[in-house]
């Protein structure tokens, strides 16, 4: 069984300019969760989603990031426009039910 | 709010035993998770407590005890793939809020 994979790796951009983050879950897992660790700090909560349904997006740090997931497959974190203090690792997790959720290797952002 | 706090780092020789505390003051408990993660990669499961007391796999083992906010990961065997960084996490709900993180270092 894959794994929850994110795209790209590593990405570097400017300040003020657009980055898209992929995430697949675990097939099957209905739910997927975003997260993101900044420099220094601990890993934080970013949004849920059930399905295609926003069920929470407390931890969306401001308007700049989107997150979509049609048809309820993959999803996709878009921040736009970036600034310096969005840099950091963003995480990518997924479950079955709401106890054990399994995360992906992240995408590491930096913005210049 | 949530407040969940670990030790920043320890050192062990390889073949010892290791024990992460962790302590945790949140809003809501559904249970506390230990990952492990290597650098560059994903935090990976290791174990889940729901109910105070102890849960075994195999080399690894977590207690908990909810009345003191408290929680232990601990390594048997310490062999040298096991230095990492040890996450500890308390779910509410569905969310997980995460400590800074152990790291520790297995020495030969």
């Amino acid at each position: 069984e894959a794994g929850v994979t994110q795209f790209p790796s590593h990405s570097v951009i400017e300040k003020g300019q657009t980055v898209t983050l992929r995430c697949d879950p675990i097939s099957g897992h209905d739910n997927l969760y975003w997260y993101r660790r900044v420099m220094g700090k601990e890993i934080k909560f970013l949004l849920h989603f059930v399905k295609e349904s926003k069920q929470d997006e407390s931890g969306m740090p401001n308007n700049r990031f989107l997150a979509e997931r049609t048809g309820g497959t993959y999803s996709t974190l878009k921040v736009q426009p970036a600034e310096l203090e969005d840099s950091g690792v963003y995480f990518c997790a997924s479950s079955r039910g709401g106890n054990i959720q399994y995360f992906g290797a992240g995408t590491r952002l930096s913005v210049l | 709010g949530q407040n969940i706090d670990q030790p920043t780092e320890m050192t062990a020789t390889e073949g010892a035993i290791v024990q992460i505390n962790c302590t945790y003051q949140t809003s809501g408990f559904n249970g506390l998770f230990w990952y492990q993660q290597h650098a560059g990669e994903a935090p990976t499961f290791l174990s889940y407590n729901v109910l105070d007391g102890l849960e075994e796999k195999g080399r690894f083992s977590s207690f908990l005890s909810r009345s003191k906010g408290y929680s232990y990961l601990l390594l048997k065997e310490l062999q040298m793939k096991d230095s990492a960084s040890y996450l500890c996490a308390v779910l509410n709900d569905y969310k997980l809020s995460f400590g800074a993180g152990t790291t520790v270092t297995v020495r030969a």
